[in-house]
């Protein structure tokens, strides 16, 4: 079975300093991984998405991730943080071998002015 | 295009009761799940339907949830007998063809308060 793990519960960044979100997974086949933001009092919206190819992938407001599998990560990053990024970031895998999808506990991304 | 919506947007209930869920997930998309987000626990995988499928059960947490989905598009997520830890936002999500890896679509979510 898949699983994920997001090892902070909350990550608090400068703005304007790079941030990182990490995740790590584990599938018993090849992962397909996903990354969600939530704002407050908003729903769960699509950031990024490796399934195959370049192990950096970019998606929305800026944020990347680069997907490791020899560590088994995915881990969110951003060069230069806004206060705007402020919210819920969940990752997410599903196996290559399966449709369901897993996420992680989630990780409050706090950005100071 | 229209998102994926939820019914009711709150429900209040009281301890004992049932209480049943509503998803209209995206125009043909094929695989619609449920999840539970409560306080600090993240989002909780509950079931999972494709097609014509069987659906996955797997995450349901007590024989008292159940779900079914009617047509191969709405879903109704059911619990009996409601308890205080149910209490929770119930999330439903979307996404497109089956055997393409294609992110999820997210509804608003009810949120379910237990007395």
């Amino acid at each position: 079975a898949q699983s994920v793990a997001q090892p902070e519960d909350q990550v608090n960044v400068a703005e304007g300093n790079p941030l990182t979100v990490k995740c790590t997974y584990s599938v018993s086949g090849n992962p397909y991984l996903f990354w969600y933001v939530q704002y407050p009092n908003r729903g769960l919206q699509f950031l990024l998405k490796y399934i195959t190819g370049d192990n950096l992938v970019k998606g929305s407001y800026g944020f990347e991730a680069e997907f490791n599998k020899s560590q088994t990560s995915f881990h969110l990053k951003k060069p230069s943080a806004l206060v705007s990024d402020s919210a819920l970031y969940f990752c997410a895998v599903r196996d290559n071998r399966d449709d369901k999808i897993i996420f992680g506990k989630g990780t409050r991304l706090h950005i100071l002015p | 295009g229209a998102g994926v919506s939820q019914s009711p947007s709150n429900k209040v209930t009281e301890k004992g009761k049932d209480v049943e869920l509503r998803c209209d997930p995206i125009s043909g998309h094929t695989a619609l799940y449920w999840y539970r987000q409560s306080l600090g626990q993240g989002l909780e995988f509950l079931i999972y339907f494709q097609g014509n499928s069987a659906p996955d059960k797997s995450g349901l947490p007590s024989d008292r949830f159940s779900a079914e989905r009617t047509g191969g598009s709405v879903s109704t997520l059911t619990i009996q007998r409601t308890q205080q830890e149910d209490s929770a936002v119930y999330l439903c999500a979307s996404s497109g063809l089956a055997g393409v890896v294609f992110e999820q679509f997210f509804g608003p979510g009810t949120r379910l308060t237990v007395l």
